[in-house]
């Protein structure tokens, strides 16, 4: 079993559809989770951080994290085709910075 | 602020030769990780540094090697080079925080640099 596990999709949304972005994972030791979202050919790109449980919003974006569950989620609101990505959760311990990812979801938003 | 940046993007290696990537981290940043991403495996930690010492060691084998420098450039080496490590090699850079203390911190990537070994 993986320490984190993500659908690495395809998914596929209308522009303007609600996407949903998911993440489990095994390690209860993890405190602090991050998304990013990476374009093909290019870096990741950090889009969310938060620390331990709890939601978190940035403009269209909102991150949850449900610790007794070990999962997380992304939500993005009135997709964009500009959201087409491949999205990357992450988490890591308090004490440094060895993030553990996620397969990556690849996203699709069609106009 | 100018963001990480990564030399060179592009490189094409043959079995047994060795590689050096290079990483400028965001001004200010003395933390610098390196990580691994293939299709297979995802992203991978290697290794970070922190004030040109090794703070973090990831799961790979030794030929895998870091450095720092006092401008908190870093340089990552993979000598004898095998089919298996052609990847895209990522640089990440935070302020680091304090040593010993909780990292409370975020990185940020820099492009990669995809290497190709034939």
């Amino acid at each position: 079993q993986k320490e984190v596990e993500q659908d690495p999709g395809p998914l596929s949304v209308p522009e303007g559809a609600i996407v949903s972005l998911n993440c489990t994972y095994s390690n209860s030791a993890f405190q602090y989770f991050m998304w990013y979202r990476q374009y093909s050919r290019k870096g990741p790109e950090l889009l969310m951080y938060t620390y331990s449980s709890g939601n978190k919003e940035d403009g269209r974006f909102t991150a949850q994290v449900d610790k007794s569950s070990k999962y997380i989620s992304l939500f993005i609101r009135d997709s964009q085709p500009s959201d087409s990505a491949t999205y990357l959760c992450a988490m890591r311990l308090s004490n440094n910075n060895d993030m553990r990812f996620g397969a990556g979801t690849r996203l699709t938003v069609k106009p | 602020k100018a963001g990480v940046t990564q030399t060179p993007r592009y490189l094409i290696k043959t079995r047994g030769q060795q590689v050096t990537l290079s990483c400028s981290p965001i001004s200010g940043h003395r933390s610098v990780s390196w990580y691994q991403q293939t299709p297979g495996q995802g992203l991978q930690f290697l290794f970070e540094y922190f004030s040109e010492t090794q703070r973090n060691k990831g799961n790979f084998p030794g030929r895998f090697s870091g450095r720092q420098f006092s401008n908190s450039r870093s340089e990552m080496n993979v000598s004898t080079l095998e089919l298996g490590d052609s990847a895209l090699y990522l640089c990440a850079s935070s302020p680091g925080g304090l040593a010993g203390g909780p990292r409370t911190d975020t990185q940020y990537f820099g492009p990669g640099t995809r290497l190709t070994v034939l």
